[in-house]
């Protein structure tokens, strides 16, 4: 059961460019989470944005979060080589009783950066 | 210590072979968690562990049998899997669960012919 869809699917630029990803999901949330993944290897948590913030910064990643139109979006800014990666938004799953559940995870987006 | 560290890396097993996956964490974590990935796809949830016990089951076939040994240890028995079954395993601990951040392990990388 998918809550989060990145868009785009795909995305190529080149070194020094930004990079903006984003992510929509159905229902409400307390928290949405950004995570890369290298080729084949496990996820790494990028950052996390709580429903009540509408922005947060991280080092060259800025995340936003509106929850009127459920969407979130992952800005890296002067892209390297290093940063090609896919990059996944998750969501907390609604649990039966309106609880915040486990994360589910998006599609991605597969960020191909050139040198 | 911010490890979750997976054995093996790689495993090929027939269809009629048991093998077991392996999972650790040593951050004091009190939820683990198994995720299925295939190839382009985003991680699935399969089972989820919370203080040790089996939280969650999503409706994942029983030639999958997860086991929690105890708080650092989380380990996925295969049995009479199918080349379906093929793909990562990701094992993921987060501090107390629920919609909390994830840390995960490289994955397991299943190879069943």
């Amino acid at each position: 059961s998918q809550q989060g869809e990145e868009d785009p699917q795909a995305l190529s630029i080149q070194e020094g460019e930004n990079a903006t990803m984003n992510c929509s999901y159905k229902t409400s949330i307390n928290n949405l989470q950004w995570y890369r993944q290298n080729s084949g290897r496990g996820l790494v948590h990028l950052i996390l944005i709580r429903s009540n913030e509408r922005e947060k910064h991280s080092g060259r990643l800025r995340v936003t979060l509106d929850t009127s139109k459920k969407s979130s979006s992952l800005l890296i800014t002067a892209s390297r080589a290093a940063d090609t990666a896919s990059y996944f938004c998750a969501t907390p799953a609604r649990n039966y009783g309106g609880s915040q559940g486990n994360l589910i995870f998006g599609k991605g987006t597969k960020l191909s950066v050139k040198p | 210590d911010t490890e979750v560290t997976q054995t093996p890396k790689h495993l090929v097993m027939g269809m009629t072979n048991k093998k077991s996956l392996k999972c650790e964490q040593h951050m004091g974590h009190r939820a683990m968690y198994w995720y299925k990935q295939k190839a382009k796809k985003p991680p699935e949830l399969m089972f989820v562990y919370s203080y040790e016990k089996l939280s969650i089951n999503e409706s994942v076939p029983s030639r999958f049998s997860p086991e929690c040994p105890n708080s650092s240890l989380l380990n996925l028995h295969l049995h009479a899997l199918q080349p379906e079954d093929s793909a990562l395993y990701l094992c993921a601990s987060s501090l107390l669960g629920g919609a909390g951040e994830l840390f995960f392990g490289e994955g397991s990388r299943l190879t069943v012919l």
